[in-house]
């Protein structure tokens, strides 16, 4: 069965610094993998997925993201935190080319010091 | 064009009651997926619709319950209210059945189980 983990419910960052959130996932199958922002009180926003092709993966808002098949990882990086990236963000894995429910991770709380 | 749509968007009910909660998705999706995001168990699949018929489901216990209309408009029920039962729930709309690798979210309703 599919998972995902994410390392650091919590990870605190101060402004202008790089931000890394840890994503490892679990899956029998090639995975399509998404990275997804939730702003307080606020539904889900695709930040960036990937699906095949190029394992470097650009997403709105300065993130980007590398799937790495040997460490089933998919962590997310942006060069410059800004005060406007703090937000709660999911890592979710879908399987059979994106045909299977999305399976998330628990969060990983993002908070930018000024 | 307009996003989807979630209505109510906080709603408080009592243990043993009954609710239904609304999601009209984005104009030509067919297909609709709702989520449940709690703190303890975090974001999981309930079930998907698509043409009127529920094609796919999470494991959740019977009380909950969806249905979708011929304009693609969803509802979900969840009777016989438990505390636990209180939670964001999250409404997914995507272009064709088992497509949620392209899914966009709704703001979600959050329910409150007193």
């Amino acid at each position: 069965a599919q998972s995902v983990t994410q390392l650091g419910s919590h990870v605190s960052v101060s402004e202008g610094a790089l931000v890394l959130l840890r994503c490892n996932y679990s899956s029998s199958v090639p995975p399509y993998l998404f990275w997804y922002v939730q702003y307080p009180n606020q539904g889900l926003q695709l930040l960036l997925k990937y699906t095949t092709g190029a394992t470097l993966v650009k997403g709105i808002n300065g993130f980007e993201a590398e799937f790495k098949k040997s460490e089933t990882s998919f962590h997310l990086t942006k060069p410059s935190a800004h005060m406007s990236d703090a937000a709660e963000y999911f890592c979710a894995v879908s399987e059979l080319s994106g045909n299977t429910p999305l399976v998330f991770g628990k969060g990983t709380r993002l908070s930018v010091i000024a | 064009k307009a996003g989807v749509t979630q209505t109510p968007r906080y709603l408080i009910k009592t243990r043993g009651q009954q609710v239904t909660l609304s999601c009209s998705p984005i104009s030509g999706h067919r297909s609709v997926s709702w989520y449940q995001q709690t703190p303890g168990q975090g974001l999981q699949f309930l079930f998907e619709y698509f043409s009127e018929t529920q094609r796919n489901k999470g494991n959740f216990p019977g009380r909950f319950s969806g249905r979708q209309f011929s304009n693609s408009r969803s509802e979900m029920n969840v009777s016989t209210l438990e505390l636990g039962d209180s939670a964001l729930y999250l409404c997914a709309s995507s272009p064709n059945p088992g497509q949620y690798n392209e899914q966009f979210f709704g703001p979600g309703t959050r329910l409150t189980v007193l």
